[in-house]
């Protein structure tokens, strides 16, 4: 069965401070993954994507994500992180229909 | 780009009264769409997969009768809240997939309040 897994449900980082957020997956296939923000009152928005190549894999805003299949790990990352960027993330799995993990609530802090 | 389009984006309605979510796909032919809903606070559920000239196809759990889905255009998938109830007040999204870049688009959200 497919499923998401987002074992952080809320994460506070300093502005300039480096960020991880965690996202592991199971899927009966080869995964496409993605991971989404959402801001308050807002819709989706993609910030990066793998189907397949590099496993590391480049977005908007400056963020990054790295898939390691043998962790079934797909973490986001981003070096330094802005108060611009606090908001809802989900990292998604499928091909058509995505199964979404329950989010992680970014807070940023001056 | 290829855009994803969802109106209203909010709209209050009445206990027992019905509404329409259209999404639509503004510059490709989707044949497939998917709706989900949000609860507050919570990740986004699938609720149905919408087909393009035929019936949706509905998640476990979710009353076909209480959310109707019409695909009627390539471009045009609507989601009909019947007889809503302040429990149905969500936020509900749908998305269309470009199969040549194996992208996926979502709308930007409906959000719904029954009072």
């Amino acid at each position: 069965a497919q499923s998401v897994t987002q074992p952080d449900i809320h994460i506070t980082v300093s502005e300039g401070a480096s960020l991880e957020l965690r996202c592991n997956y199971s899927y009966g296939a080869t995964p496409y993954l993605f991971w989404y923000v959402q801001s308050p009152g807002q819709g989706l928005q993609l910030l990066l994507k793998y189907f397949s190549g590099d496993t590391l894999v480049q977005g908007i805003k400056g963020f990054e994500a790295e898939f390691k299949r043998s962790q079934s790990s797909f973490n986001l990352r981003k070096p330094s992180v802005h108060w611009s960027d606090a908001a809802e993330y989900f990292c998604a799995v499928g091909k058509n229909n995505l199964f979404f993990g329950t989010g992680t609530r970014l807070t940023v802090i001056p | 780009g290829a855009v994803v389009s969802q109106h209203p984006s909010r709209v209050i309605c009445k206990s027992g009264t019905s509404v329409k979510i259209e999404c639509r796909s503004l510059d490709f032919q989707a044949t497939t769409m998917f709706w989900y809903r949000q609860f507050p606070k919570k990740s986004l559920m699938l609720m149905a997969t919408s087909n393009e000239g035929s019936k949706a196809t509905y998640e476990q759990g979710v009353e076909k009768d209480k959310f109707l889905i019409n695909h009627a255009s390539l471009t045009l998938s609507t989601l009909t809240v019947t007889s809503a109830h302040p429990e149905d007040s969500s936020f509900y999204i749908c998305s269309a997939g470009l199969t040549e870049s194996n992208t996926i688009y979502f709308g930007e959200g409906s959000w719904l309040t029954v009072v």
